[in-house]
């Protein structure tokens, strides 16, 4: 059975902090890692990362692979109040006959930032 | 704003109705999800339709019924449910199954409660 594990579950900081999220996953077939943000309703998409090593960033945020280690963190720098909610990370396998692509999801990191 | 659309946001029904919910999309995707998510948990995956074809049921209960009438649509039909049945359906597409490693994109939900 695929298996997504994130940690920590949850998180407090304050406004201007550094936080590092962690995923790490056992799964067959991989062939993506995606973070999402969720707030009160639908996830919303942030990376998507398929390589080893490769950083992705978009603003304070940014996402990278470890496909050795089965591993990705996404860091957040200089946070802002506004960056509270869960963080999913969701991992993308396709089945052995090529045919089905499925995201399987984490139980989520809730960070809270504090003004 | 997400270009997935679900209706009704809100549903309250009981144990004896018959309801369905909708799911909407004109981004050309042609793989469609139906996910369910409780309360502080991720989301879960129920089924995956890949042009308009049922591809994946995760085991899902009888009581919920899929269907999708055309590349654009996918609905949920729900009868006899039960109030653990209660919990955020999310719907989401992506461009296609097979080969991919792309993202997908979620509608709000529609949040149901059965009582």
């Amino acid at each position: 059975e695929d298996k997504v594990v994130q940690s920590p579950l949850s998180l407090v900081v304050h406004e201007g902090d550094t936080v590092t999220l962690n995923c790490s996953y056992e799964v067959t077939n991989f062939r993506s890692l995606l973070w999402y943000k969720q707030e009160k309703k639908a996830p919303t998409f942030l990376f998507m990362l398929t390589s080893s090593g490769i950083e992705k960033k978009s603003g304070r945020l940014s996402s990278i692979l470890d496909k050795k280690e089965l591993s990705s963190i996404l860091n957040i720098t200089a946070t802002q109040t506004g960056d509270s909610a869960i963080y999913l990370c969701a991992v993308g396998t396709i089945n052995s006959g090529g045919s089905n692509y499925k995201l399987t999801f984490g139980k989520g990191t809730l960070l809270t930032v504090n003004p | 704003d997400t270009e997935v659309t679900q209706t009704p946001k809100h549903l309250v029904m009981g144990m004896t109705n018959k309801k369905s919910l909708k799911c909407e999309q004109h981004m050309g995707h042609r793989a469609m999800y139906w996910y369910k998510q409780k309360a502080k948990k991720p989301p879960e995956l129920m089924f995956v339709y890949s042009y308009e074809k049922l591809s994946i049921n995760e085991s899902v209960p009888s009581r919920f019924s899929p269907e999708c009438p055309n590349s654009s649509l996918l609905n949920l039909h729900l009868h006899a449910l039960q109030p653990e049945d209660s919990a955020l359906y999310l719907c989401a597409s992506s461009q296609e199954l097979a080969a991919n490693t792309g993202e997908l994109f979620f509608g709000e939900g529609s949040r149901l409660t059965v009582l």
